[in-house]
């Protein structure tokens, strides 16, 4: 299996700021990763896949980056609603997700 | 626009059968797309348990695949899943979500959009 390390595993941020995700991938896995943002008690919402298409609807603030085993997620300028847990997940193989990076209110 | 909706017991006895069923509303299985399902413990990351085509092709979790069973049916427009011989480690919310399949060195599932919105199964006594 494909192990998918995201750091850092929390964050904390304010309404403003520009935050970066990172996931990795333990081997390379060109461009096939997505990211999602899960709200409390919510299903997992497609923020980005192929590392850095936006999914349609998903605000512009977001963007993604990377290939091989290194990818990034950038929210540009935070709002109230970003807070939440974003997961990375490789298809590569059979599919695989990051342990989560909980971004929290400073 | 396409919904999907879990349902099936809450709670599970240990050993038994894990089944649900996934509802899918505003899109036709038969009209393309694999359906999946993916689980989520308490507090924990998410896991692909499997998927499966229209046509009942079946892709499984390796580490999950001697007790997986996915089915679809195509009449009542919904798919389902089993779990045998569970234990308390397979207390979860368990997901199911539309995808499209790539072929990198294998045919695998790529990304979930939709998802429904979960059910929590809890495996106890």
């Amino acid at each position: 299996a494909i192990r998918m390390t995201q750091s850092p595993s929390s964050l904390s941020a304010s309404t403003g700021d520009r935050v970066t995700i990172t996931c990795r991938a333990s081997q390379g896995i060109s461009s096939y990763l997505a990211w999602y943002q899960q709200k409390p008690g919510k299903a997992p919402k497609l923020l980005i896949y192929a590392a850095s298409t936006l999914q349609s609807g998903v605000p512009s603030r977001f963007s993604g980056s990377g290939s091989g085993t290194d990818f990034t997620l950038t929210i540009s300028c935070l709002q109230s609603e970003d807070f939440a847990t974003y997961y990375c997940q490789q298809y590569y193989s059979y599919p695989t997700f990051g342990q989560g990076t909980r971004l929290e209110i400073k | 626009q396409v919904q999907l909706q879990e349902s099936g017991p809450g709670l599970v006895k240990p050993s038994e059968t894990l089944s649900l069923t996934c509802a899918v509303s505003g899109y036709s299985i038969s009209s393309g797309y694999y359906w999946g399902w993916i689980r989520q413990p308490p507090g924990k990351g998410l896991e692909w348990i499997g998927s499966i085509y229209h046509s009942g092709s079946t892709y499984y979790n390796p580490s999950l695949k001697s007790r997986v069973t996915i089915s679809v049916d195509t009449s009542k427009n919904q798919f389902s899943l089993k779990l045998s011989s569970v234990t308390a480690a397979d207390t979860a919310v368990y997901y199911c979500a539309r995808h499209r399949a790539e072929r990198t060195t294998v045919t695998t599932p790529n990304w979930f959009d939709p998802w429904g919105q979960g059910t929590l199964v809890t495996v106890s006594s």
